[in-house]
């Protein structure tokens, strides 16, 4: 049983665009949202991550925008860029913000064209 | 500062045999957490060590295995392999297991 649903699977945008990944999950325990970055060849990177307490987080051109009564929250990327193209896994976990224990979504792979 | 290291890389064994898979996490870190990414099932947690202590474990059978050394190192065996641990396995490190955490680049195993 997935934990966490990940959508969509694969999406193209143009250079500027603002491509939005969404994530949707049913154990109200989890309180640890990251969403990683992974290039071919590469472990997984952390992106950013958000808290339940928390509706929206915002580092550099990344938003995490939460919604608690929905369950579900998503990822936008601003200004999109060619280097942006890699496969984006959203996550949770419960009372660690760390790599324990994360349930991941399926991932989105991204490619953005110049 | 150097990453997280994993070895070796690629590695090719044939069905029925084991396997060990190192992990050097970055130096200052205790906590070591190893996934399974496969195509199918995507990322899956394995377990984690904190001071050579096993503190959590996913839901993978017993040929699965792994253990911490003083220096914090990790290895992870698999043991009777089957064709469908086929997978790139992922070690990530941590200074705790409440703090960010820096994954490797893997080890890609192929069972034959």
């Amino acid at each position: 049983q997935q934990q966490v649903k990940q959508s969509p699977q694969s999406l193209i945008v143009q250079k500027g665009g603002i491509p939005i990944i969404n994530c949707a999950y049913e154990n109200t325990a989890f309180d640890y949202f990251p969403w990683y970055q992974q290039f071919p060849g590469k472990g997984p990177a952390l992106l950013i991550a958000i808290r339940p307490d928390v509706s929206e987080k915002k580092e550099g051109r990344f938003t995490i925008s939460f919604n608690k009564s929905a369950k579900q929250f998503s990822l936008h990327i601003m200004d999109s860029q060619p280097g942006d193209s890699a496969t984006y896994f959203c996550a949770a976990s419960i009372g660690t913000s760390g790599a324990n224990n994360l349930f991941f979504g399926t991932g989105t792979r991204l490619t953005v064209i110049p | 500062k150097a990453g997280v290291t994993q070895t070796p890389r690629y590695l090719i064994k044939t069905r029925g045999q084991q396997v060990t898979l190192s992990c050097s996490p970055i130096s200052g870190h205790r906590s070591v957490s190893w996934y399974q990414q496969t195509p199918g099932q995507g990322l899956q947690f394995l377990f984690e060590y904190f001071s050579e202590t096993q503190r959590n474990k996913g839901n993978f059978p017993g040929r699965f295995s792994g253990r911490q050394f003083s220096n914090s190192r990790s290895e992870m065996n698999v043991s009777t392999l089957e064709l469908g641990d086929s997978a790139l396995y992922l070690c990530a490190s941590s200074v705790g297991h409440t703090s960010e955490a820096f994954f490797g680049q893997g080890t890609r195993l192929t069972v034959v």
